[in-house]
């Protein structure tokens, strides 16, 4: 079974808005990283969180962590076309993937 | 530099056939991985290597699939006997010593199997 599991597993908006997406996963955890992955492409690392941070930023991007509830979100700011995608948390060494959250940014 | 690369992007191969993948990896990392994707779903752990050794595998890897990565540097995945569950992308991925928590993707292998 997969470790981390996104929410929600489609999301649509308007270029400009925000775009928030949440990963829960099951055991304790080092770290927690999130990727995108564009339509059947490979994956591109986008931030990754430590188990004793709260918050990180990375320009448009924000991700919070919640270990005691076993989660974690992903904002993106001012969505742009090129955000669409599907992004995926992942966590530990040998990457344990969730099942991702699409996003589609309309022009 | 120019990244993870993978060959060949895509392959259609009939039931019963043997194939092999390269993934040769960014020239300085020691970690590479080999993941396997089907259509919705995020990436399944496959194996690990650091230089030579393979380190883990995973029990989605039976014993029609092997890997090897016999100096260090590329490495390749073979699947023999494929059968049409073994249509998928498979994705390949490194990382250095230092940064080992991030890892680089390739671009992907597309299988179909017939």
């Amino acid at each position: 079974s997969q470790q981390g599991e996104e929410d929600p597993q489609a999301l649509s908006i308007q270029e400009g808005e925000n775009a928030t997406m949440n990963c829960s996963y099951k055991t304790s955890i080092n770290n927690l990283q999130w990727y995108r992955q564009n339509s059947g492409r490979g994956l591109v690392h986008l931030i990754l969180i430590r188990s004793n941070e709260r918050e990180k930023h990375s320009g448009r991007l924000r991700v919070t962590l919640d270990t005691s509830k076993k989660s974690s979100s992903l904002l993106i700011t001012a969505s742009r076309a090129a955000d669409t995608a599907s992004y995926f948390c992942a966590t530990q060494g040998m990457l344990t993937f969730g099942g991702g959250t699409r996003l589609m940014v309309k022009p | 530099d120019t990244g993870v690369s993978q060959n060949p992007r895509h392959k259609i191969t009939k039931r019963g056939q043997n194939v092999t993948f390269r993934c040769d990896p960014i020239s300085e990392h020691n970690r590479l991985y080999w993941y396997r994707q089907t259509l919705g779903q995020g990436p399944e752990f496959l194996t690990y290597f650091q230089n030579e050794a393979q380190l883990e595998k995973s029990r989605l890897l039976s014993d029609r699939f092997s890997a090897e990565r016999p100096k260090g540097s590329f490495s390749t995945l073979e699947i023999q006997r494929t059968e049409q569950g073994d249509s998928a992308m498979y994705l390949c991925a490194s990382s250095s010593f230092q940064g080992r928590e991030t890892q680089y993707f390739g671009p992907g292998t597309r299988l179909l199997v017939l």
